[in-house]
C-alpha cells in the first residue's frame, strides 16, 4: 500500500519562501508529484519529479529523495494568489501504476 | 482541444437514487481514475482503470460502480449503497509512462437530500 503524510495548514508571509514536505510510504513508486488546488476546483500540475534532486519552474520548486521517501515543495516571492491547498501525490510501479494523493497541506499567505 | 470534462458541474438528488456522473477525455489517456474530496480533505481514491474493459477498486469503493466500454469515457455510478455521497467528485487521466501527470476534469459537486 501507500501512505502519504503532509502538514494539514501552513501560514507565510506575502514575499516571503514556504516549504512544504511530504514524505510517503510506498510499495512501488514511479513518480511524485505536486498540484495546487483553490477551494471548490480542480487540482492543477505544478511538478513532477522521478529521479533525485531539485526541479525549479519559476518561482516553484520541488526536491525529491527516493532513498528517504521525502518531497518537499518550494514556493518563493509569495503572493497572495498562491493562497491554495498543496496536494503530494505518488504514482505506484508495476501494471497498475496507481495515484494516491495526500490529503493536502492548506496554505495561507498572509500581507 | 484536448482534455477532461465532467458533467454536470452541480447534481442535486434525492436519498436512495442511484446517479451517474460522465467523465470523458479526448487525450488518448490510456488509465483513468474517479476521486472523492470532502471538505477539507485531500483525494481518495474510489475506482481506477488502465485499459477498457478493465477496472479496480481504490481505497473506498463501496457503494460505487464503474465501466470503461470506451477509452475515452469513465462514468461512475453512485449507488444508494453508499451511506455519504454528498461530496466533490473529481475524475482524471493520465498515460501509463512514467513522465506524464494526471489532468484533472472540473469535477462534480454532488449533493443528496
Amino acid at each position: 500500500g501507500q501512505n502519504i503524510d503532509q502538514p494539514t495548514e501552513m501560514t507565510a508571509t506575502e514575499g516571503a519562501i514556504v516549504q512544504i514536505n511530504c514524505t510517503y510510504q510506498t510499495s512501488g513508486f514511479n513518480g511524485l508529484f505536486w498540484y495546487q488546488q483553490h477551494a471548490g476546483e480542480a487540482p492543477t500540475f505544478l511538478s513532477y519529479n522521478v529521479l533525485d534532486g531539485l526541479e525549479e519552474k519559476g518561482r516553484f520548486s520541488s526536491f525529491l529523495s527516493r532513498s528517504k521517501g521525502y518531497s518537499y515543495l518550494l514556493l518563493k516571492e509569495l503572493q497572495m494568489k498562491d493562497s491554495a491547498s498543496y496536494l503530494c501525490a505518488v504514482k505506484g510501479s508495476g501494471g497498475y501504476q496507481k495515484v494516491t494523493f495526500g490529503t493536502g497541506t492548506k496554505l495561507q499567505v498572509i500581507p | 482541444d484536448g482534455g477532461i470534462t465532467q458533467s454536470p458541474k452541480y447534481l442535486f438528488r434525492k436519498e436512495g437514487q442511484n446517479v451517474t456522473l460522465s467523465c470523458e477525455q479526448n487525450l488518448n489517456h490510456d488509465a483513468m481514475y474517479w476521486y472523492r474530496q470532502d471538505p477539507g480533505q485531500g483525494l481518495r481514491l474510489i475506482y481506477y482503470s488502465q485499459i477498457v474493459n478493465d477496472f479496480q477498486k481504490g481505497d473506498i469503493a463501496e457503494g460505487y460502480s464503474v465501466s470503461r466500454e470506451k477509452k475515452e469515457s469513465f462514468p461512475l455510478t453512485v449507488t444508494s449503497a453508499q451511506k455519504n455521497p454528498t461530496a466533490f467528485y473529481l475524475c482524471a487521466s493520465s498515460n501509463k509512462g512514467r513522465l506524464t501527470e494526471a489532468f484533472f476534469g472540473q469535477g462534480t459537486r454532488l449533493t443528496v437530500v
